[in-house]
This record gives C-alpha cells, sequence and structure tokens, in this order.
C-alpha cells in the first residue's frame, strides 16, 4: 500500500516569508509525528499528533512553527517568517497505534533552504 | 532524559563481510523499544529492526540482527553479507513507553561498502 507522502519535496523561501508543508500518513494511522533534521544530524523531535489531537509539542523552536491535523488524516507544518536557521529536512512519520513499541514509518521528507 | 550515542561517524566495509554499527543508549524507563533506521542519499528514513525492553531474544529480520544486551545498554546493529546497496547512513533511535511518543536518536553511523 501506500506509505507516507510529503509535499513539497523540496521548496525555497527568502527569510521572512511564510512556508506549509504538508504529510499524507497511511491510511489508518492513528499518531503522527514531524521531525527536523539539519545537515549531517540525525532527526529531532518537533510535535505528535494522536489523531487530530496535538498532544506534544515540545520539540517546536518556536512560536513561529505551527502544526495541525484538522480530520485526523492530513497535516501540516508551517512556518511562519522564515529565518536562515530553519533551513533543514523536515520529515513526517505516522505509526498504527499510540503504543511505545509501534514502528513510525517515515515519508520522504521536504528539505527547505531558506536564503 | 532518553539518549542515544553512536561512535561510529563512519565504517568502510567490504562486500560480502558481516558489519556491526554500534548504539548505546540511556534512560530510566524500564520499558522502552529500540530502532534502527537506514537513510539512503535519497533521504527517506527506512525501518529495518526493532526491539523491546522485554524481549528475551535478539530480534532478526532477514541480513539484520540486533545484539542487545541489556546490562550494557547496548544495541549494536549487524548487517551479514553486506551488499553494495547497504551503503548510506544508519541511525539507532529509542522510543521510551511512558511519557513522550517521540523517537530519540543518535547521530548517525554513515556505512560505504567496497567492492
Amino acid at each position: 500500500g501506500a506509505g507516507v507522502s510529503q509535499s513539497p519535496r523540496y521548496k525555497v523561501a527568502k527569510r521572512g516569508q511564510d512556508v506549509a508543508l504538508r504529510c499524507d500518513p497511511i491510511s489508518g494511522h492513528v499518531s503522527l509525528f514531524w521531525y527536523q533534521q539539519a545537515l549531517g544530524q540525525g532527526p529531532e523531535f518537533l510535535t505528535y499528533f494522536q489523531n487530530e489531537a496535538q498532544l506534544d509539542k515540545s520539540g517546536l523552536p518556536s512560536d513561529r512553527f505551527f502544526a495541525e491535523r484538522p480530520e485526523g488524516s492530513v497535516s501540516t507544518l508551517k512556518i511562519q517568517r522564515t529565518q536562515q536557521e530553519d533551513s533543514a529536512v523536515y520529515l513526517c512519520a505516522s505509526s498504527l497505534g499510540s503504543s511505545g513499541t509501534d514502528t513510525q514509518y517515515f515519508g520522504p521528507g521536504t528539505r527547505l533552504t531558506v536564503l | 532524559a532518553q539518549k542515544i550515542t553512536q561512535t561510529q561517524p563512519g565504517m568502510f566495509v567490504q562486500e560480502k563481510e558481516a558489519v556491526t554499527l554500534d548504539c548505546t543508549y540511556d534512560t530510566s524507563d524500564p520499558s522502552y523499544g529500540l530502532f534502527w533506521y537506514k537513510q539512503p542519499s535519497s533521504g527517506e528514513m527506512i525501518f529495518l529492526i526493532y526491539q523491546g525492553s522485554y524481549d528475551q531474544q535478539n530480534a532478526t529480520e532477514g541480513r539484520y540482527s540486533l545484539n542487545f544486551q541489556k546490562a550494557r545498554k547496548s544495541a549494536n546493529l549487524v548487517i551479514s553479507a553486506s551488499q553494495l546497496g547497504d551503503s548510506a547512513m544508519y541511525f539507532c533511535a529509542m522510543r521510551e513507553a511512558s511519557g513522550a511518543q517521540k523517537l530519540v536518536f543518535g547521530q548517525g553511523t554513515r556505512l560505504t561498502i567496497n567492492p
């Protein structure tokens, strides 16, 4: 079946612009996660949804970052007034349930470059 | 706080040889899961193998096996009969059963398979 998809795959923004990154999780997956991966580093957690509820947003680096999942499926990560340090790959992952043993399946990521 | 350490930034192995990628972890939660992911140059994180903290036997998935030593808090990935297509970044990650649902990743190991 279809895996996690993300769009766009690449995004170039001028500093100060707003961007919106989309994630389509695997159908039926309850949990959805966003991670940020800087060049040469491991992914770092941003936020977590269980269905439409955002249960953990402790990793969002500033109030310029906002995520939503209004109908419990597709999610959007929005970054307002982008800055150069926001340049990274943004990875979305989904899992079937919400237990600690559930495997998270990742999308291909969106590479954001802020000029 | 949970932490993952991968001490090998890069490894070079001859094709068909076995390779061990090191991972140590730190957590105070008695229940947790350990995961290994492969990230080729295309950027997608591919799930390889999972080990639960209460699992009695080491996990195996095809050519992948996980050498789990709970007392040493290590979860090394073993790839048998390496192939050219195994060249990629490999990340070890942990998820605690209680509290946050997020994965915490190590810094990764870049594996290069030489023909």
